[in-house]
């Protein structure tokens, strides 16, 4: 089936260490986005890219780093330069730029 | 810009309607329609362009007023399964921004 896959669902990361969340499509969507989404509050987008080895901040892109190497792999790096890395992150997809977006399952981050 | 919704947030009694609106300050290409349940990822509802016609998904409809940049989403007869966080999501007509709202709380009492 057609889809976008994140892992893990959940991870514990200690403070000072940097942890990288895994967003695959098989959907052959050219744009793939990062949504964080706090307890109770919106999505607030991270990064998001268009086209392969090309990618754009957000509105809260500060502590994070991407990567669009291949046109269906979009991994997300929580730096340790993020102050409150804890929340539900999204990483989304969508054949190009504003069409309809399609959200993975989420990967809960912890710090411990 | 963060488009404009409201209510914040609703309660209902199963089979009672309801509107949520959404707004925004700038000329809009789109509006994209999403629900949430909780811990869930959300999923995609509707989409409608400029130009285009009101939209329905079952007992769910929604339009788009071009002139006021707003759109509403229609929740007839409300289920328990409607319960969830309603986001707009609006483009604008650049092409460039598309943007999440804040949500809308729904929820469906028995």
């Amino acid at each position: 089936d057609g889809g976008i896959t994140q892992s893990p669902k959940y991870l514990f990361r200690k403070e000072g260490q940097n942890v990288t969340l895994s967003c695959e499509q098989n959907l052959n969507h050219d744009a793939m986005y990062w949504y964080r989404q706090d307890p109770g509050q919106g999505l607030r987008l991270i990064y998001y890219s268009q086209i392969v080895n090309d990618f754009q901040k957000g509105d809260i892109a500060e502590g994070y780093s991407v990567s669009r190497e291949k046109k269906e792999s979009f991994p997300l790096t929580v730096t340790s330069a993020q102050k409150n890395p804890t929340a539900f992150y999204l990483c989304a997809s969508s054949m190009g730029y504003g069409n309809t977006i399609y959200f993975g399952e989420g990967s809960w981050l912890t710090v411990v | 810009q963060q488009p404009v919704q409201s209510p914040q947030a609703v309660i209902l009694r199963e089979g009672e309607d309801a509107v949520i609106n959404c707004s925004s300050s700038k000329a809009l290409y789109s509006v994209h329609w999403y629900r949430q349940k909780h811990g869930e990822a959300p999923v995609f509802l509707m989409i409608l362009l400029k130009g285009g016609e009101q939209k329905g998904h079952e007992k769910i409809s929604a339009s788009f007023n071009e002139k006021k940049q707003q759109s509403s989403l229609y929740l007839t007869a409300s289920q328990l399964s409607y319960s969830g966080t309603y986001f707009c999501g609006a483009q604008d007509n650049y092409g460039q921004n598309f943007v999440f709202g804040p949500g809308t709380r729904l929820s469906v009492l028995p």
